[in-house]
């Protein structure tokens, strides 16, 4: 069955950087476009950044924009999100999930997520 | 991109039906049929209700069904039941090719 495991999470200081992986299994890694969404405490659900399939296509939330990039390795089936620059803002729970859809544009398989806490 | 609108809450008496709406602009919503909808109960991932505005996936009772109008989307919940309690968030493809989600709406069976 599908699985998407995410790790990299952690307790970082404004202004330093983290990386995140999910780790995907069940399926054709290649046949999907996949993306990051996050959730701060006790907040709704935030869209991060999509990568599809083809791995030439890229587009993020105007709150990421420019300080994180997504990235896949499809030889190893994951995602990555680096994250830079980061700020008390970006306090959350990061889900991976996988896209599909003509735009890629509904999710059906989430991971359980990542906590990334920015904090001096 | 702002986030589409949703109410606060809405709230239901087991067996009634309640409907929560999702509003948004031409450059999301009412551009594209690509609204979904998410049920997220507390400490567990999102799950898939509705996609591409109306469609169930397997598995997803039928008491759920979405609909849309100009920039509004809708999620209904006929035949109330206690395990419909929930948050439940829409989401929209948008103009920008990214993807936007409402702000959520907390369901609450009386």
């Amino acid at each position: 069955q599908v699985q998407l495991v995410e790790s990299g999470g952690g307790v970082v200081q404004p202004g330093r950087s983290l990386r995140l992986s999910c780790v995907a299994s069940g399926f054709t890694f290649t046949n999907y476009g996949m993306h990051w969404v996050r959730q701060a405490p006790g907040k709704g659900l935030e869209w991060v950044a999509v990568m599809w399939s083809d791995g030439t296509n890229k587009y993020y939330a105007g709150s990421v924009k420019d300080r994180f990039t997504i990235s896949r390795d499809n030889s190893k089936n994951t995602l990555y999100l680096q994250m830079n620059s980061l700020r008390a803002e970006d306090t959350a729970l990061y889900y991976c999930a996988r896209g599909q859809g003509g735009y890629y544009n509904w999710f059906e398989s989430w991971g359980q997520g990542t906590q990334v806490t920015v904090s001096s | 991109q702002s986030a589409l609108t949703q109410p606060a809450s809405v709230s239901g008496s087991p067996g009634q039906s309640i409907t929560i709406s999702c509003t948004g602009t031409s450059s999301d919503v009412g551009g594209y049929n690509f609204v979904s909808w998410y049920q997220q109960h507390p400490g567990k991932a999102p799950k898939l209700m509705i996609y591409d505005v109306s469609n169930r996936p397997s598995g997803v009772s039928n008491r759920f069904s979405g609909s849309k109008s100009g920039n509004t989307a809708s999620l209904t919940i006929s035949g109330l039941q206690a395990e419909d309690e929930a948050d439940y968030f829409c989401s929209s493809y948008t103009s920008s090719n990214t993807l936007v989600f409402g702000g959520g709406t907390k369901m609450t069976v009386l």
